[in-house]
């Protein structure tokens, strides 16, 4: 079963806008990750939050998480062409070692 | 260069078939797992290994197997069992178990079709 649950499904946004996306999960969680997937290929690992941490930064990213919400969002600024991508929250738990996935957003980023 | 790799990129398996997806390591990992991907959706755990001759079966196991002989390497096997095998699969590595709070290293994925 799917731990997270993005939010929204698909969006396009214009070039040098801000690219925000929500990941909603249900239960607890030790970590949260993010993780970007270009067209059938890998998924390449972004940015971690911890479950005692609100706010992290990573270059254009910001990602915030809510524990009292099990919410988390990923804000990508000044987006760029090449920011095109699925975007995918995943979350692990401390009684798993298992990393669980949401279904994604894909992101369109038009020149 | 360090990574992960999967082969074949691309794999046509006949009804009634069993075929073996490759991954391979050279990160040092104890941890490595199988996911599969549909479109539209997300990623689901079929096996993970956290250490040389264990495995666990995931969300999804049902008409896969798998075996963990050496540290590097983890190979799927999809059996006939598997009763609607078409998908993107993807192996993913980590140095520790993902509570410990470490990222995962993918590799570039395996599209599997049955013809």
């Amino acid at each position: 079963s799917q731990q997270g649950e993005e939010d929204p499904q698909a969006l396009s946004i214009q070039e040098g806008e801000n690219a925000t996306m929500n990941c909603s999960y249900k239960t607890s969680i030790n970590n949260l990750q993010w993780y970007r997937q270009n067209s059938g290929r890998g998924l390449v690992h972004l940015i971690l939050i911890r479950s005692n941490e609100r706010e992290k930064h990573s270059g254009r990213l910001r990602v915030t998480l809510d524990t009292s919400k099990k919410s988390s969002s990923l804000l990508i600024t000044a987006s760029r062409a090449a920011d095109t991508a699925s975007y995918f929250c995943a979350t692990d738990s401390r009684h798993d070692y298992k990393l669980s996935f949401g279904a994604g957003t894909t992101v369109t980023v038009r020149a | 260069d360090g990574g992960i790799t999967q082969s074949p990129k691309y794999l046509f398996r006949k009804e009634g078939q069993n075929v073996t997806l490759s991954c391979e390591q050279n990160l040092n990992h104890d941890a490595m797992y199988w996911y599969r991907q549909d479109p539209g959706q997300g990623l689901r755990l079929i096996y993970y290994s956290q250490i040389v001759n264990d495995f666990q079966k995931g969300d999804i196991a049902e008409g896969y197997s798998v075996s963990r002989e050496k540290k590097e390497s983890f190979p799927l096997t999809v059996t006939s069992a598997q009763k609607n095998p078409t998908a993107f699969y993807l192996c993913a590595s980590s140095s520790l178990g993902f509570s410990s709070g470490t990222e995962a290293f993918f590799g570039q994925g395996t599209r599997l079709t049955v013809v």
